[in-house]
């Protein structure tokens, strides 16, 4: 597609459900990366994938969270027993280089609410 | 580890004031990138621009300036004649390298208002 594409854009869950959320990379980019954005604050880095190495989950807050990429393309992001405090917007981006140089490209992201 | 500070919250300015919007930055890289993303009220994150760490050369386009000083760790964006569409929340970046390839590590963001 033209642009990274984020699917629920928003997304209300009760307490202790389950949760994915999708992410479509710009086509044919390697790098991807999920970010959280909380209320009033930056952006936390969560998990990065480059083509078929292993994801770097070292911003992962959690062992409730985890990340896939198939095929080197569409990536899940899954919060497993949601709290409250995972209330914030998910944001995906990718990027067609590996390296400091990159510059990311974001989606619209996804506003997930734990109520 | 690496961290970019940008110390205005919120400015606020009335149409075509020019506006400075502050970044400062620590790393221990001696090769570095740095970044402007705009995040307008729709929410998807607008890059702005980039800079190496051996290209002092400020760097103008259109409005929009930017001023890199290696010397004091800043990399400051200013906005010219501001408008109201230029009202969003502007982060700064600084661009790693970590494991396998690199991640953007972002400061809190300069919410800014420019009204009519």
């Amino acid at each position: 597609g033209a642009g990274v594409s984020q699917s629920p854009s928003n997304k209300v869950t009760e307490k202790g459900k389950d949760v994915e959320l999708r992410c479509d990379p710009i086509s044919g980019h390697t790098a991807l990366y999920w970010y959280r954005q909380s209320l009033g604050q930056g952006l936390e880095f969560l998990i990065y994938f480059q083509g078929n190495s292993a994801p770097d989950k070292s911003g992962l807050p959690s062992d409730r969270f985890s990340a896939e990429r198939t095929g080197g393309s569409v990536s899940t992001l899954t919060i497993q027993r949601t709290q409250q405090e995972d209330s914030a917007v998910y944001l995906c981006a990718s990027s067609g280089r590996q390296g400091r140089k990159t510059e990311a490209f974001f989606g619209q992201g996804t506003r997930l609410t734990v109520v | 580890a690496q961290k970019v500070t940008q110390a205005q919250t919120e400015i606020s300015v009335v149409e075509k004031e020019d506006v400075t919007l502050d970044c400062v930055y620590e790393t221990r890289d001696t090769t570095y990138y740095l970044f402007w993303y705009k995040q307008p009220p729709s929410g998807e994150l607008v890059f702005l621009i980039r800079r190496n760490s051996f290209d002092e050369q400020n760097e103008i386009s259109g409005r929009y300036s930017w001023n890199f000083q290696k010397s004091t760790s800043s990399f400051n964006f200013t906005i010219t004649a501001s408008q109201v569409v230029d009202s969003a929340v502007y982060f700064c970046a600084l661009s790693e390298e970590f494991r396998s390839g690199s991640r953007l590590t972002f400061g809190e963001g300069t919410q800014l208002t420019v009204n009519p």
